[in-house]
């Protein structure tokens, strides 16, 4: 069993078409939830770390959220340079782990 | 800040030679980093951890022979696929982690072509 869900795996959006990207995951303990943004033939940018349920941080038009079981990456008018694939990665609490899980994430394109 | 540089970014090899990727954090110490793999539409998977002057930690399933790892400096770790064969040919991204609220930091990444 998977333990980073990432939904759905590819998503097309008119320019301005807001949306949510999903995330769920299954860990026992969780020290952090991380989202990525990936360029083709690039590594992960870092966009936000999320720690606790009900937390929440924004970058530009992009909004993380955390509950105990699922993030969401909510993108708010986007742009067609938003095209990316957006990665999610758990790291598991854990002495001394810094192990991340990825998802296989959600490929977005974004149409002018 | 918190850069860490990969090179090269493209390697095409003949089957049975020897290929090293370089990861250099560029403006801060990294006693730790990572190395991972990722195949087309797949997720990134950790193949080891790199520690500054001691063994790397490999995950269950990497051959440590097949994939030398050294981390020398505290700036410095590199992979060495040795002995390549065409099922090596992968994209390979290293990462470190910067702290500062920068998460974990990756490297451009490297694709390697095995022929």
């Amino acid at each position: 069993e998977d333990q980073v869900t990432q939904s759905p795996e590819a998503l097309r959006l008119q320019e301005g078409e807001s949306s949510s990207l999903n995330c769920s995951y299954t860990v026992s303990g969780l020290r952090g939830l991380f989202w990525y943004r990936q360029d083709p033939g690039k590594g992960p940018e870092f966009l936000f770390t999320l720690y606790s349920a009900g937390e929440e941080k924004e970058k530009e038009r992009l909004k993380a959220t955390l509950t105990k079981k699922e993030s969401f990456l909510h993108i708010t008018a986007p742009k067609p340079e938003d095209s990316a694939t957006y990665l999610c990665a758990v790291q598991e609490a854990g002495a001394g782990s810094y192990q991340l899980t990825f998802g296989k994430g959600t490929k977005l394109s974004v149409i002018p | 800040g918190a850069v860490v540089s990969q090179h090269p970014s493209r390697v095409i090899c003949k089957s049975g030679t020897s290929v090293k990727i370089e990861c250099r954090s560029l403006d801060f110490q990294a006693t730790t980093m990572f190395w991972y793999r990722q195949f087309p539409k797949q997720s990134l998977m950790l193949m080891a951890t790199s520690n500054e002057g001691s063994k790397a930690t490999y995950e269950q399933g990497v051959e440590k022979d097949k994939f030398l790892i050294n981390h020398a400096s505290l700036t410095l770790s590199t992979l060495t696929v040795t002995s390549a064969h065409p099922e090596d040919s992968s994209f390979y991204i290293c990462s470190a982690i910067p702290g500062g609220g920068y998460g974990y930091t990756f490297g451009s990444g490297t694709r390697l072509t095995v022929v």
